[in-house]
Formats: C-alpha cells, structure tokens, sequence
C-alpha cells in the first residue's frame, strides 16, 4: 500500500523558517518525481514544488520560489521542503504529493502551517 | 498559467438524485483533467483522470466527460459518503498544474 506521511508542520512567526518532511513507502520511491502541494483554508489545492526521481531537476511556484527548496533522500524514501521567509499567506496545510502520467495519483494526509505573530 | 473555474460554487442535491459539476479551462488542455473529491479533513482523493477514466476503486456512479476546455463530472446516484468538495486539476501544462476552486456538494 502506497503511504506519504507528512510531518514538521507547526507555527512559526513571520520570517521565519520550518522544515518539512515527507517519509514515502510502498512504492519505488527513487522512480517517481515528487511534489509539494498545499492548500490555503477554504481554497483550492496549488502546487508548489517539483522534483524529479533523480534530484537532477527541481521547479517551483513564483509565490515561493527563491525561499523554499525542495530536496529528496532517495536512500531513506524521504522528501523534503525547506520553507525560509514565511510569510502569513503561507498559512496552508501542505500536502506531497506523487506524479503520475494523469495527475496526482497519491497524497499525504497533511501538515498544517500557520504563519502568525 | 491556465486557470480552471467550476460551478456551481455550491450545490444542493438530494441523495440518491443526481449531480452534474462543471469545469472549464481558460485554454485547451486537451484530456488532460482529473478530478479529486475531498472530505473534511482529508487529502484529496484521485477520482477521474484522463477526463473520462476512474481511478482504481471508484464506483462506476462517478464519470467524466469533455474535453479541450469544458469538463463534466456527473455522479448518478448520491451516496451520504459523497457528499464533500469536488476539484478539477489540469495536468497537461507541466510543471505548473493547477486546480479550480473547488464544488462543494451538500445536503438539499
């Protein structure tokens, strides 16, 4: 059974800096590329960060590009977002995700972030 | 970026009734539209993909139609369990996928 469990949200102020991590099982992680997505209350899903199988390739949404980075454990089956300048419209529950040729096809339950003072 | 826009917004149905939602793209993504229902509290959950195919486990009452830039869900018959928000997501402008914002299917 293919599992992605989130983990390392929590609240942090403006500014500051969470990291988070995403540990995958029941599937050949090292073959698929792996996203992060999240969801802002009340909105729909918007996806953030992408990385491929191999860590070769990476993309990321204009809104966070420059402040977050994604990165991948291959040996461990881990993803992982490092998130650095929050601000408050990061508020979301941030979600990895897998990519498939038709969308994605298994999501994590979660971690919620709140970015307040 | 290619904007996905739903409606209704909301929609109010009876169970057992059925339920028609709508997508549209603001350009061609070909057959390149998955659908996801989400409950509270929960990740969202592949529902259709290629526009018409249900993913593994999803009763035939759930089907797709469409292409280019007008999509269809239509769920036949409404369960109590089918009652949550429902998604389209357009994969066909990689990397930068996007989603509309969402159906919500309630209780009438």
């Amino acid at each position: 059974e293919v599992q992605l469990v989130e983990s390392g949200g929590g609240l942090v102020q403006p500014g500051g800096s969470l990291r988070l991590s995403c540990a995958a099982s029941g599937f050949p992680f090292s073959n698929y590329g792996m996203n992060w997505v999240r969801q802002a209350p009340g909105k729909g899903p918007q996806w953030l960060s992408y990385i491929s199988s191999g860590s070769s390739a990476t993309h990321y949404a204009d809104s966070v590009k420059g402040r977050f980075t994604i990165s991948r454990d291959n040996a461990r089956s881990a993803l992982f977002l490092q998130m650095n300048s929050l601000r408050a419209e990061d508020t979301a529950v941030y979600y990895c995700a897998r990519a498939s040729p038709n969308g994605y096809d298994y999501w994590g339950q979660g971690t919620l972030v709140t970015v307040s003072s | 970026e290619i904007v996905m826009t739903q409606s209704p917004a909301t929609l109010s149905v009876s169970p057992g009734e059925r339920a028609t939602l709508s997508c549209r793209a603001s350009q061609s993504v070909g057959s390149n539209l998955a659908w996801y229902l989400q409950r509270p509290g929960q990740a969202p959950r592949l529902l259709i993909y290629g526009a018409s195919t249900r993913a593994t486990g999803i009763p035939a009452r759930f089907s797709g139609s469409g292409s280019g830039t007008e999509f269809t869900l239509t769920i036949s018959s409404l369960q109590s369990e089918d009652f949550a928000v429902y998604y389209c997501h357009q994969y066909n402008n990689w990397p930068l996928w996007t989603f509309g914002q969402g159906t919500k299917v309630e209780v009438k």
